[in-house]
């Protein structure tokens, strides 16, 4: 059973365009994370939100938590090439704090 | 420079020939964690060392085992990798395990297994 649901799976789209990547569970979570994956390489991290309601941005990157606490999303306005990537959302599950529980990930494709 | 370092980037092992993957950190970070992440699915967490305490997930094989000899070293060891043991190996640390500290990753290794 997969705790974190990410949607979409796959997304391809033409530069220019805006996006949304969605992060859905049933759980409460104390903090949620998202990392961006390249190839070959291990996630990185791109934002924390710990407050049901919070809205953070990163440059044209906007993340936010669920009032619930329950989910998140990122928006990307004007996507760029240099966005592709795998995106992976975590979770810190309230009564275990240390222990991220990751989506599996929108795997994002910005063409030229 | 990289942070948390993985070697190496890709192995290839026989089924059932023991195999080590190893991580170094130059961050003096107190948690290391190893985590698999199979083709197209999310990392899933196999073990964390809190300093020198090993913390082993409920529904990690016994076929998977961990030292941590130092601050900076952590080594996964795999006694007989079967072929669904092929995935990419990722190491990470944090400072603490609260809730909102940073994991820091490697690279990763992707180990097959022929």
């Amino acid at each position: 059973t997969q705790l974190l649901e990410q949607s979409p799976q796959f997304l391809s789209i033409q530069e220019g365009e805006n996006l949304t990547v969605y992060c859905n569970s049933s759980s409460v979570f104390s903090s949620l994370q998202w990392y961006r994956q390249e190839p070959g390489e291990g996630p990185v991290l791109l934002v924390t939100v710990v407050t049901g309601g919070e809205v953070k941005k990163l440059k044209r990157l906007t993340f936010q938590f669920g009032d619930a606490r329950k989910d998140s999303s990122l928006h990307i306005t004007a996507a760029q090439p240099g966005d592709t990537g795998l995106y992976l959302c975590a979770g810190a599950l309230v009564d275990s704090s240390y222990k991220l529980i990751f989506g599996s990930g929108t795997r994002l494709l910005v063409r030229p | 420079d990289a942070m948390v370092i993985q070697n190496p980037r890709y192995q290839v092992t026989q089924f059932g020939k023991p195999v080590t993957l190893s991580c170094s950190q130059t961050l003096n970070h107190n948690v290391m964690y190893w985590y698999q992440q199979k083709s197209s699915q999310a990392p899933k967490l196999l073990f964390h060392y809190y300093d020198k305490d090993f913390n082993n997930e409920a529904d990690t094989p016994d076929n998977f085992q961990s030292r941590r000899p130092n601050t900076s070293f952590c080594f996964l060891d795999i006694r007989s990798p079967g072929l669904g043991d092929a995935a990419m190996y990722l190491c990470a640390t944090s400072r603490r395990t609260t809730t909102n500290e940073k994991l820091f990753f490697g690279s990763g290794t992707q180990l097959s297994v022929l």
